[in-house]
Order: C-alpha cells, then sequence, then structure tokens
C-alpha cells in the first residue's frame, strides 16, 4: 500500500520569509512524488514531481521540492513567499514501475502567507 | 486547467435523484479519473479508466458509476445510493496508461450540492 502523510494542516508564514510545506510518503519500492497546488473552489494545478536523479526538484512559481530517501520525505519549499502563494497545497505519490495507476494524495496543507 | 472541462460548475439536487457529472478533455490523455474532496479529507478516489470500454473502482465507488465509450469523455454519475454526495468532485486525466511517472491534469471542478 502506498500513502502520504502532509503533517500540518496550516502553515503561516510572513511574507518574504522562506516557506516549507511538508511531505513524508510510504511506498513498496521506488516513489514518484509529486505537489500540486489548489486555488479555491478550482481544480488542481501540478507545480513539480521527482522521478529520479537529482533529489533538488524545480518547479513552477518558484517553488522547488528536496527528496530525501532516508527520511521518505519530499518537503515543498520557496526562498521567499508570496501573498499569491496563499493556497491549499497538496502532496501525492505513485509506485514506480506500477503501471500509471492513481496518484495517492495527502489531505493537504493550507498556506497563508501574511503581508 | 488545461483541456479538460467539468460540467456544470455548480450543481444542486434533490435527495433520491441521480444524476450525471459531465467531464471532457481534448488532451488525447488516455486514462481519466474522478476524486471527491471534502474539506480536511483530501482527495479521494472514486473511479478511474486506463482505456476505452474499461474502467476500476476506487476507494469510494460505493453509490457511483461511470462510463467510459469516447476517450474523450469520462462522465459520473452519482446515484440515489450515494449517502452523502454533496462535495466538489473533480476529473483529472494522464497522458499514458500503463507508464509511471505521468502527472495527471485536472479539471475545474463540479459542487454538487444536494438540498
Amino acid at each position: 500500500a502506498q500513502s502520504v502523510a502532509q503533517p500540518e494542516d496550516q502553515v503561516n508564514v510572513a511574507e518574504g520569509n522562506p516557506l516549507t510545506v511538508k511531505c513524508t510518503y510510504s511506498v513498496s519500492g521506488n516513489p514518484y512524488l509529486f505537489w500540486y497546488v489548489q486555488y479555491p473552489n478550482r481544480g488542481l494545478q501540478f507545480l513539480l514531481k521527482y522521478i529520479t536523479g537529482d533529489n533538488l526538484v524545480k518547479g513552477s512559481y518558484g517553488f522547488e521540492a528536496e527528496f530525501n530517501k532516508s527520511q521518505t520525505s519530499f518537503h515543498l519549499k520557496k526562498p521567499s513567499a508570496l501573498v499569491s502563494d496563499s493556497a491549499l497545497y497538496f502532496c501525492a505519490v505513485r509506485v514506480a514501475n506500477s503501471g500509471n495507476t492513481p496518484l495517492v494524495f495527502g489531505k493537504g496543507t493550507r498556506l497563508s502567507v501574511i503581508a | 486547467d488545461g483541456g479538460i472541462t467539468q460540467s456544470p460548475k455548480y450543481l444542486f439536487r434533490k435527495e433520491g435523484q441521480n444524476v450525471t457529472l459531465s467531464c471532457e478533455q481534448n488532451l488525447n490523455h488516455d486514462a481519466m479519473y474522478w476524486y471527491r474532496q471534502d474539506p480536511g479529507q483530501g482527495l479521494r478516489l472514486i473511479y478511474y479508466s486506463q482505456i476505452v470500454n474499461d474502467f476500476q473502482k476506487g476507494d469510494i465507488a460505493e453509490g457511483y458509476s461511470v462510463s467510459r465509450e469516447k476517450k474523450e469523455s469520462f462522465p459520473l454519475t452519482v446515484t440515489s445510493a450515494q449517502k452523502n454526495p454533496t462535495a466538489f468532485y473533480l476529473c483529472a486525466s494522464t497522458i499514458r496508461s500503463g507508464a509511471g511517472p505521468d502527472e495527471q491534469f485536472f479539471g475545474p471542478g463540479t459542487r454538487l450540492t444536494v438540498l
């Protein structure tokens, strides 16, 4: 079985400060890991993914994520937060070489960036 | 929200009525998915389809039905057997079936309210 945990329901950060949204995963095998963002009453937008190779993945809107196999984590980061980054963020996982099975999502973390 | 359209955006239903949510994609994607989103619960998989005329149950399929008669269309019917259907419903697609690292693209969602 595969699962994702996002331990924080809410993250608050001041504008201009660095932000981190945490994600840990559990899979049998190697993971493919994804981050999505959702604005109110909208669908999810893809930010970035880790497949293999470099542990630091860069994505859209200045976001990046670091894959840590020993800690089974894939935390989302941004060096300087913007008010417009305020949204709901989802981490997702799929086991590598399992076919295109559906992604398993975490419960989401609401990010609030305060001006 | 890419090339996936969901209609209607808002839908109201009386108890005991079946209702069908539309999902159409012009991305030529093979696989399509339906998720249900409730506050604090993240995304839960209802059904998915890897190819035309084939689909599989997800984690919460009870009270729902789907069809995949055309590659571009994957409608979801919420039946009267679904005891708590009020939720935000998201349709997604993936370019290939059977290849693991592809991200899912999401539609804008349909908010269903049972009166």
